[in-house]
């Protein structure tokens, strides 16, 4: 069974702070991908940044990027340099290689910009 | 004009009423995906699809059917529905590669059942 786990419930950050979001997963697949989405007030579902399980490098788009820590089973979120505009709730979501299932989630991580 | 689009976006119904919720696609993708949210909770899987014959159970199907129209439309029903799926509904597509694919979502649709 597939598990992800946020250990942040909420993160107050100052503005143009650099901010990492946590989460851990639990597989016994060789073959995985992590995804990160953003959910604004607005409620959209919104894909930042995706890491396969084989990736060597970690991934980056743009301020985002993902700190893979395949041992530790572990793919933080980084967003550098934060904007008042990053103020929502950000998740961690897991796809095993077999593709036969969606998208298992974290219970999110709610985060507020502060000016 | 959006990829993927729910109607409808907001919904009231009553305990025990059959409703309806579509989702559209202009992706081209084959995979679809029906979710909802809770307050508090990420997102779980309903039901998902690989094309148009493949319909599968996802963790919490009990209570909601789906049709898969065509390879652009996938559909979800609450045959007779009860407050406890009051939620925000997901609908998602993906392209059908592999197990790594991202998943596009649609704008949601808030469905309370009084």
């Amino acid at each position: 069974a597939q598990k992800i786990t946020q250990t942040q419930p909420g993160m107050f950050v100052q503005e143009k702070e650099a901010v990492t979001l946590d989460c851990t997963y639990d597989t016994s697949d060789q073959s995985y991908g992590l995804f990160w989405y953003k959910q604004p007030s607005s409620g959209e579902m919104i894909f930042l940044i995706y890491q396969g399980s084989y990736d060597e490098q970690n991934a980056t788009e743009g301020r985002y990027s993902l700190n893979f820590q395949k041992a530790r089973k572990s793919a933080n979120l980084v967003i550098s340099a934060s904007q008042l505009g990053d103020s929502a709730m950000y998740f961690c979501a897991m796809r095993d290689g077999g593709g036969a299932d969606g998208l298992t989630f974290g219970k999110g991580t709610h985060l507020i910009i502060q000016p | 004009d959006a990829d993927v689009t729910q109607t409808p976006r907001n919904r009231i119904t009553k305990t025990g009423k059959r409703i309806m919720l579509e989702c559209s696609q202009t992706k081209g993708h084959d995979r679809m995906y029906w979710y909802r949210q809770d307050p508090g909770l990420g997102l779980r899987l309903i039901y998902y699809s690989f094309d148009v014959k493949d319909i599968n159970k996802g963790e919490i199907s009990d209570g909601y059917s789906v049709s898969r129209q065509a390879q652009a439309k996938f559909s979800l029903s609450l045959e007779s529905a009860i407050p406890n799926q009051t939620a925000l509904y997901f609908c998602a597509t993906s392209e059908g590669t592999g197990g790594q694919e991202t998943q596009y979502f649609g704008p949601g649709t808030r469905l309370l059942v009084l």
